[in-house]
């Protein structure tokens, strides 16, 4: 079956527009989760997405970062007034529950550069 | 807090050698491990979870609590072994699922 996709694949911008990232999670999953990778670095978490419960967003950096999920389906990052550090590849995993043992499974990423 | 460390950023060896990627990590519970790999221009994908003790494409790793360690070894490496490896533990906290904190990884390459 698809996996997980992300759209777009690059985005450039320039420093202070706002960014829209998108996320089609593998159907039936109830988990989805946002990471950021900095070049050169491990992944950070962002903000966890389990169902119809609130979201975990303890891993977002400021308040310029925002996502949605809608049910059990795409999900939306947004980063509003871009800054140079924003620049990094934005990753969407999902899992089928949520629990400590699942594999979760990443898209290919979107690749964010802020110029 | 918890904290995955990896402390080779590169790794190379030759085919047919040993490969260790070590992994150090410090959490006050009980962590589940896991080891993702990225290969060149596919996507992050799970390699092996300690949970499972099983052994994918030659890899096996093991869990050392009094070491607080999770290095991942192969006896015989292969050219298409060469990618980047990360090491990744999840915690347990109510709201946060099974977030995964990742080392930096290991890039990995093995020469002919």
């Amino acid at each position: 079956g698809a996996g997980v996709s992300q759209s777009p694949s690059n985005k450039v911008t320039e420093k202070g527009k706002d960014v829209e990232l998108r996320c089609d999670p593998i159907s039936g999953h109830t988990a989805l989760y946002w990471y950021r990778q900095r070049l050169g670095q491990g992944l950070e978490f962002l903000i966890y997405f389990q169902g119809n419960s609130a979201p975990d967003k303890s891993g977002l950096p400021s308040d310029r970062f925002s996502a949605e999920r809608t049910g059990e389906s795409v999900s939306t990052l947004t980063i509003q007034r871009t800054q140079q550090e924003d620049s990094a590849v934005y990753l969407c995993a999902s899992s089928l529950f949520g629990t400590r043992q699942e594999t979760q499974y990443f898209g290919p990423g979107t690749r964010l550069l802020v110029l | 807090a918890q904290r995955v460390t990896q402390p080779e950023k590169l790794l190379s060896v030759f085919k047919g050698a040993p490969v260790e990627l070590k992994c150090n990590y410090s959490y006050s519970g009980s962590p589940e491990l896991f080891w993702y790999v990225q290969y060149s221009r596919q996507r992050l994908q799970l390699l092996l979870r300690h949970i499972s003790r099983e052994s994918i494409k030659g890899f096996t790793a093991d869990l050392n609590k009094g070491e607080t360690s999770f290095h991942l070894k192969k006896p015989f490496a292969q050219e298409e072994d060469s990618a980047m490896y990360y090491c990744a533990l999840s915690g347990r906290r109510e709201t946060s699922g099974s977030r995964l904190t990742f080392g930096e990884g290991t890039q990995l390459t093995v020469n002919p």
